[in-house]
Parts: C-alpha cells; structure tokens; sequence
C-alpha cells in the first residue's frame, strides 16, 4: 500500500482565498483524523471521522474551517476564508478500528497564508 | 482532560551513544495507550514505539525500548547505539483505550541531535 497521500505538499495562498486539503487514508482503514502543526500550539486534533461519518470535531478552530469524508478513500479540509493564523502543516492520518491500532500519517501539507 | 508534557525541547548525543527522551502524562484513566512517534526532516511522522498501559513489561524495537512507570505517569524513551539517521523530533503520545475517543494527544516534541 502506499500509505496516506497529501495532497497538495506545499500550499501559497494570499488571506481571504479558499484552500482545500486533500487526503486518501490507507485503504481498508475505518478511522481518519486531521491534524494540526504549529510552532505554538504543536500538534493538535482538528477532527476525526469513523465509517465516513464526523465524530469528534471539537479542534475544528472556527467556521471558516470545514471537512468531509464522501467515501471511504477520499477526505478534504477546507478554509474560507482563509487567514495568515492558519499557516501550519496540516497532516493526515489513518488507522484501523480500536485505540491499539497504529495511526498512520501522511507526509503532511504545509500552508502558508499570506 | 489528558496531557502529555515533554521537559526537553532539546537533546544531543554522540554516535553511538546512549540517550533517553522524557515524556509525562497526566490522566484518570486506567487503561491506555502510549506512542513515540520520530518526525524526521521530511515531516512524515513515524510510529517509533507502542506500550499498552496494563502491560508491565516494557516495549523495546530493536535499539529503542521504554521505561514505562505508571504510578508515576511516566514514559521515558531510550535510544541505544545512536545513529546519525536518528536525528528527528521525537513526539511522545497518548491514547484512551476506551470512551469513544480516538485521537492521540501529543506532546511538545523534543528535537534530537545525533553528533557525529
């Protein structure tokens, strides 16, 4: 398998723009989460989905952060608009079903706001 | 709510020597779940170790083990024989074992240098 994939992996976008991540997590895998990473805060939770279905969306920041889960194989984190406090590395991760399983995480993409 | 802190931001050690990170972590539960996760230049983070909270024995992968004291809320991770590709941050991480809750808490990090 060739694990989580990000995309994009650098992200420039000037304030008020929107900006869309994207995620494929591991196929087979019930559980996605994204993360935050910042020099600040360090890595936090923004939101985690099982079966496609939102569960824990109490790190999502504000309402100008959105994410969705259509299918099994593909996630987007969305920000509109977007602001110069949202620069960080966002990662994506997967894993299977149970707190013992690995939680694997993609390469991350990294956004800057201008 | 549960929280992990990591008491040093910074690390060195000399090839092929040994050196131990520190992690603490405060929680009211009684089983868990605990992480190292190595996030090298590349950003990609890598699972480096796994301990289950009831078990007493300490996890080890090849040159990387832990010392696990759970009445002390500790979690220490040692690295032997260090090797220049071990240069990273390393990130120490909890996870609840039951609640519902999935996601991983991680701590501050802790930025190792491997001196050659």
């Amino acid at each position: 398998d060739a694990g989580v994939i990000q995309s994009p992996r650098h992200e420039v976008t000037e304030m008020g723009q929107e900006v869309t991540l994207r995620c494929k997590p591991i196929s087979g895998h019930d559980y996605l989460f994204w993360y935050r990473q910042t020099m600040m805060r360090g890595l936090e939770l923004l939101i985690y989905f099982n079966n496609n279905v939102p569960i824990d969306d109490s790190g999502m920041p504000e309402d100008r952060f959105s994410a969705k889960m259509p299918n099994a194989s593909f996630s987007t984190l969305k920000i509109q608009p977007s602001e110069p406090r949202d620069s960080a590395v966002y990662f994506c991760a997967s894993s299977l079903k149970g707190p013992r399983d690995i939680q694997y995480f993609g390469a991350g993409t990294r956004l800057s706001v201008l | 709510a549960q929280t992990v802190t990591q008491s040093q931001p910074e690390m060195s050690v000399q090839e092929a020597e040994t050196v131990t990170l520190s992690c603490t972590y405060d929680t009211s539960e009684s089983d868990y779940y605990l992480f190292w996760y190595k996030q090298p230049p590349s950003r990609q983070m890598i699972l480096v170790i796994r301990q289950e909270a009831y078990k007493q024995q300490n996890a080890t992968e090849n040159r990387f083990s832990v010392n696990f004291q759970k009445a002390a809320k500790s979690f220490s991770l040692k690295i032997s024989d260090s090797q220049l590709g071990d240069a990273a941050m390393y990130f120490c991480a909890y996870r609840r074992s039951q609640g519902g809750s999935e996601k991983l808490v991680f701590g501050k990090g802790t930025k190792l240098t491997v001196n050659p």
